[in-house]
């Protein structure tokens, strides 16, 4: 089985931090998503990569930046952490169009 | 803008009988279209996905897909309680983005 793990399920940060999301899958997927999940609005694609150090601005990539050093490694970076990125995030990893689910991290910006 | 609309529900129905989830998609150059199931909490996983005009069956689950009409959607039959979750329909025009539905609540009533 496919195997996407998020470093946190929960995070509370603080206003202007800057802050780091982690996620690593175990499949070799050369393509790899971030995603932010809020009531109402469903999944928007923030960034994705399809290759080591690749990356493509989705639907809503101000405020965040990513890093993908390695294959297996996609990182997402909150630059300033603001009160409105406050939400779920998604990360997931496709070798085709089918994507897999991290459990997600439930970051909260104060 | 690309859209995946979908009936944010709830959609309550009673255990036994067959639920019907719609989504129509925006994008005409659409090609693989993918149903996932989230409940409450949990990250998204893959249920069933289709490619083709016509009904995909696997167990208790039919995709349907018109794209003429631009319609797709998600019948369950005999419905059970543990069926009760959201249901994200996900649309993919090639490449590497999937535009994903808001989601519509279900809960079958025991």
């Amino acid at each position: 089985d496919v195997k996407v793990t998020q470093s946190s399920r929960y995070l509370v940060k603080r206003t202007g931090e800057k802050v780091f999301l982690e996620c690593v899958q175990d499949m070799d997927h050369e393509n790899m998503f971030w995603y932010r999940q809020d009531p109402g609005l469903g999944l928007r694609l923030i960034y994705f990569s399809y290759d080591v150090k690749m990356k493509e601005k989705g639907d809503i990539p101000e405020g965040y930046s990513v890093s993908r050093e390695k294959k297996e490694r996609f990182s997402l970076i909150l630059e300033s952490a603001s009160t409105n990125q406050t939400s779920m995030y998604l990360c997931a990893s496709s070798f085709r169009e089918e994507a897999h689910f991290g459990d997600g991290t439930r970051l909260s910006i104060l | 803008q690309k859209e995946v609309e979908q009936n944010s529900g709830p959609l309550s129905v009673p255990e036994g009988a067959i639920a019907s989830l719609n989504c129509t998609y925006s994008d005409r150059g659409s090609q693989s279209f993918f149903w996932y199931r989230q409940y409450s909490g949990k990250s998204p996983e893959l249920i069933m996905f289709i490619y083709s005009n016509g009904d995909k069956e696997d167990g208790r689950f039919t995709a349907q897909l018109n794209k003429a009409s631009q319609y797709v959607s998600l019948l369950i039959r005999d419905s059970q309680p543990s069926d009760s979750a959201t249901y994200l329909c996900a649309v993919n025009a090639g490449g590497f983005k999937t535009i994903f539905g808001a989601g519509t609540r279900l809960f079958v009533k025991a």
